[in-house]
């Protein structure tokens, strides 16, 4: 099945810096790539979210970038700011092939100091 | 998001019980799923479901159960609780039309003693 590993597993940053989170995935097959974001005793919520046929996408301060080659995935915070910390998490699926499941990565936990 | 409610949000049960977790959902979405969120894990797929004659084993179904008893519930169930199931518990949907749009329910922290 469908392997995603995701690194670093904590990052701190200060506020105003820059935050990348990278994913690697193992099925070529994978063509559907989200990123959630969950805080504390919350739910996952999706951030944003790239399809195979992307190579990047923006909104705001967040962007990811695809390299379907190399068959990773990296998420970009501009600009961080206090409340960006969280758990983030990456997910590749195969779409139909796989009733559109998500496998995710083991998480990145993100702090952001001011 | 009252879309997808799961109950109980919190359980504390004993080794050999058999527990029931619920979700429902009001978004009409056809795909139903049940995911475990350990620390450090991430959240790894137990089962989903494409209708209520449709359901799948995820990558750690051992020890689950499901039922979809329409297209708006899904419920879990553990037949004989062991302590390695402690975890927080959720249930996604997702739906029909080839789009994610992946909504959470809020969660079950179910804890088994």
């Amino acid at each position: 099945g469908e392997n995603v590993e995701q690194h670093p597993s904590t990052l701190s940053v200060q506020e105003g810096d820059s935050a990348v989170i990278k994913c690697t995935y193992s099925d070529s097959a994978s063509n559907y790539f989200p990123w959630y974001k969950q805080e504390l005793g919350k739910r996952p919520q999706l951030i944003i979210d790239i399809r195979s046929n992307v190579g990047e996408k923006k909104d705001q301060r967040i962007a990811v970038t695809l390299n379907k080659t190399a068959k990773h995935f990296s998420l970009h915070i501009t600009e961080t700011q206090p409340e960006d910390s969280a758990v983030y998490f990456c997910a590749a699926s195969r779409g139909s092939n796989s009733g559109y499941a998500l496998n995710f990565g083991k998480g990145t936990s993100l702090l952001v100091t001011p | 998001d009252a879309d997808v409610t799961q109950t109980p949000r919190n359980r504390i049960t004993k080794t050999g019980k058999r527990i029931m977790l619920e979700c429902s959902q009001t978004k009409g979405h056809d795909r139903m799923y049940w995911y475990r969120q350990d620390p450090g894990l991430g959240l790894r797929l137990i089962y989903y479901s494409f209708d209520v004659k449709d359901i799948n084993k995820g990558e750690i179904s051992d020890g689950y159960s499901v039922s979809r008893q329409a297209q708006a519930k899904f419920s879990l169930s553990l037949e004989s609780a062991i302590p390695n199931q402690t975890a927080l518990y959720f249930c996604a949907t997702s739906p029909g039309q080839a789009t994610y749009g992946y909504t959470f329910g809020s969660g079950t922290r179910l804890t088994v003693v």
